[in-house]
């Protein structure tokens, strides 16, 4: 079956610093793939998202690239700021047909002072 | 705009109770709808989908139920809880067909402890 596996956390930062969250994924045929970020208190929220390989979503600052020869997702961002602490969730469907039916991965839970 | 509402927030409930988590969503008609949840220090799972009226799929056996009961409302319920039902439970929608891309739009979570 299908699997997300993130990079254990938690990951503490300092302002301005360089993010990398690194995510593997294990799916039979070819799926796309999400980062989803929930902020203190609130729901998720779709963050980015590549549908095949080779693909780059960006959002906000953060890119993460659909590596399909090392089936990884990573998500980096070259300057963090206190507002990105929140829970990341990376992400995978099946393809369009099974968009909505995701596999996510653990989450890490990051934390930026200033 | 599109909302998604979520209730209760917070719920504590000794085992062998029932259990209903009500789900809707407004401003937008035909949504797919979809029941997660997150166990503590685990990803979250796809427990329920639904792409209409009385129309539920499950994704995994468990001591949960599902009802969809009108286009926009979503309800888990459970006869007799269990201790394993502890944990955030999440609902989502995203739109029908060609207007899908990939995105889930979630709800602010319901955590319930059963004791």
């Amino acid at each position: 079956g299908n699997s997300v596996t993130q990079m254990e956390g938690p990951v503490t930062l300092s302002e301005e610093a360089f993010l990398t969250i690194n995510c593997t994924y294990t799916a039979t045929g070819y799926p796309s793939l999400f980062w989803y970020v929930q902020y203190p208190g609130e729901g998720l929220q779709l963050l980015l998202k590549a549908t095949k390989a080779d693909d780059k979503g960006s959002n906000k600052g953060f890119e993460a690239t659909y590596r399909k020869e090392t089936t990884s997702f990573h998500l980096e961002k070259g300057s963090v700021q206190v507002s990105d602490s929140a829970v990341y969730f990376c992400a995978l469907s099946e393809g369009w047909t099974s968009y909505g039916k995701l596999t996510f991965g653990q989450g890490t839970i990051l934390t930026v002072h200033p | 705009s599109q909302t998604i509402h979520q209730w209760p927030a917070t719920l504590v409930q000794p085992v062998g109770s029932p259990l209903s988590l009500e789900c809707t969503v407004e401003g937008t008609s035909n949504p797919n709808l979809y029941w997660y949840r997150q166990a503590a220090g685990r990803g979250l799972q796809l427990l329920f989908y639904s792409v209409g009226i009385g129309q539920i799929s499950s994704e995994v056996p468990q001591n949960l139920s599902a009802s969809r009961p009108q286009d926009r409302q979503f309800i888990l319920s459970s006869k007799k809880l269990l201790l394993s039902d502890s944990g955030f439970y999440l609902c989502a929608w995203s739109p029908r067909g060609a207007a899908n891309t990939g995105e889930l739009f979630f709800g602010e979570g319901s955590r319930l402890t059963v004791l």
